[in-house]
């Protein structure tokens, strides 16, 4: 069955570390989000990608980078890890159109120390 | 610009009762699409149900159903004889037709007691 991954589930840093946070699908869709979920905010969109070699910025994107280098994976780089990044962290494929239903990974949860 | 409201932050009902989730939204566009997502203890988004902007028919589906209303712009979901197991945090969302992301709402957190 298709499925989209997220790893690691769990992830401890301390602050100013570079942190790269995984996402994997088998969809074989074109677009790929990444979410930050936090009490009081809800969902927000960090980054997203329409196709391979695609990125463009969300709403809350400073201090996060990707890059699509292949239609399956969209990983999530944090440059330097920041106190206010600790967060869960959900990523999200969807199919053709932008507006077409998005289906969500695990998340992963990461705490910056 | 577009917003997402779930005015309802916490709901507690008894197993067997019937809950309506309110949403409402906000757009100028006249193409847009609405969703609703469960969000269980365990974490994970779960997608419920899809509707755009020209389908105003009420769907049902078993237990779920949602009443999509343009004139009041909102989007309401009901559960029929709650259970426990629908306790979880529930999204509305709203994307434009050429929307880049999704405008969540803030969620509503529905328990269900035994």
């Amino acid at each position: 069955d298709a499925e989209i991954t997220q790893s690691p589930r769990h992830k401890i840093t301390e602050t100013g570390r570079q942190v790269t946070l995984a996402c994997h699908q088998t969809w074989n869709h074109n677009n790929m989000f990444w979410y930050r979920q936090d009490l009081g905010h809800g969902l927000r969109l960090i980054h997203y990608s329409y196709g391979v070699q695609d990125t463009n910025k969300g709403e809350v994107s400073d201090g996060y980078s990707v890059s699509r280098s292949n239609t399956e994976d969209l990983p999530l780089t944090l440059e330097s890890a920041a106190s206010s990044q600790t967060s869960v962290y959900f990523c999200a494929s969807s199919g053709q159109g932008a507006r077409d239903t998005q289906y969500f990974g695990p998340g992963t949860r990461l705490t910056v120390l | 610009a577009q917003k997402v409201t779930q005015a309802q932050t916490e709901i507690s009902v008894v197993e067997k009762e019937d809950v309506t989730l309110d949403c409402v939204y906000e757009t100028r566009d006249t193409t847009y699409y609405l969703f609703w997502y469960k969000q269980p203890p365990s974490g994970e988004l779960v997608f419920l149900i899809r509707r755009n902007s020209f389908d105003e028919q009420n769907e049902i589906s078993g237990r779920y159903s949602w009443n999509f209303q343009k004139s009041t712009s909102s989007f309401n979901f009901t559960i029929t004889a709650s259970q426990v197991v629908d306790s979880a945090v529930y999204f509305c969302a709203l994307i434009l037709n050429y929307g880049q992301n999704f405008v969540f709402g803030p969620g509503t957190r529905l328990s269900v007691l035994p």
